[in-house]
């Protein structure tokens, strides 16, 4: 079925670890987002990509990288985790920048 | 930035009945998009609705981008539409960031 993986489902981290969070999708879809929901705060964007080979800063992306190697995947880093980055990571992806956007499944993170 | 405010924030109804969700925006957008979180903290496609009226089955949308609201109808609800219900907007010309209300959360009882 076409859509949207992530992987992890879940994880529980130390504080100080790397992490990578996974994303791929299979819609050969050129824009892909990283979001991450918090309570009371919604879903905002941590980095983007408008198509393979290009990133950018999305509202919260301090501590957070991406790349976009390719079009399917779009991985996300924590270089080293802090407790603050504990949340649900959502992966989307859309056609185009201006298009609807589909999200995966999502990662809960704890970081402990 | 632009502000999308829903309401209500606070929905609780019985099987059966009708409901309409508000999505207010405060300026121009060209995406607006309703979802549904379930549950399972899955985030569901409801509708792509930029400006005019959709259906599907029991839900439909309309939104009316010179006056900047969007509503979303739910008719004969089941407890399977229990949930939260986003509104997101991108704004024309601006960054590629959805950005979403707050959700309205909806307790459907049998």
């Amino acid at each position: 079925i076409a859509g949207i993986t992530q992987a992890p489902t879940s994880q529980i981290l130390a504080a100080g670890r790397r992490m990578t969070l996974r994303c791929t999708q299979d819609m050969r879809h050129n824009a892909m987002y990283w979001y991450r929901q918090d309570l009371g705060l919604g879903l905002r964007l941590i980095h983007y990509s408008n198509t393979a080979g290009t990133t950018g800063k999305g509202e919260v992306p301090d501590g957070y990288s991406v790349s976009r190697a390719n079009t399917d995947d779009f991985p996300l880093t924590l270089a080293s985790a802090v407790p603050s980055q504990t949340s649900v990571y959502f992966c989307a992806s859309s056609v185009q920048a201006d298009q609807p956007q589909h999200f995966g499944d999502g990662t809960r993170l704890s970081i402990l | 930035g632009i502000q999308v405010e829903q309401s209500p924030p606070d929905l609780i109804l019985q099987e059966g009945a009708n409901s309409t969700l508000r999505c207010n925006f405060s300026d121009s957008v060209n995406n607006l998009q309703w979802f549904h979180q379930n549950p399972w903290g899955q985030l569901i496609n409801l509708f792509y609705i930029p400006s005019g009226t959709k259906q599907n089955g029991r839900l439909s949308a309309t939104t009316v981008a010179t006056e900047r609201y969007s509503l979303l109808y739910i008719s004969s609800s089941q407890t399977t539409d229990s949930g939260v219900y986003f509104c997101a907007v991108r704004t024309q010309g601006g960054s590629e960031k959805l950005v979403f209300g707050k959700g309205t959360k909806l307790t459907v009882n049998p």
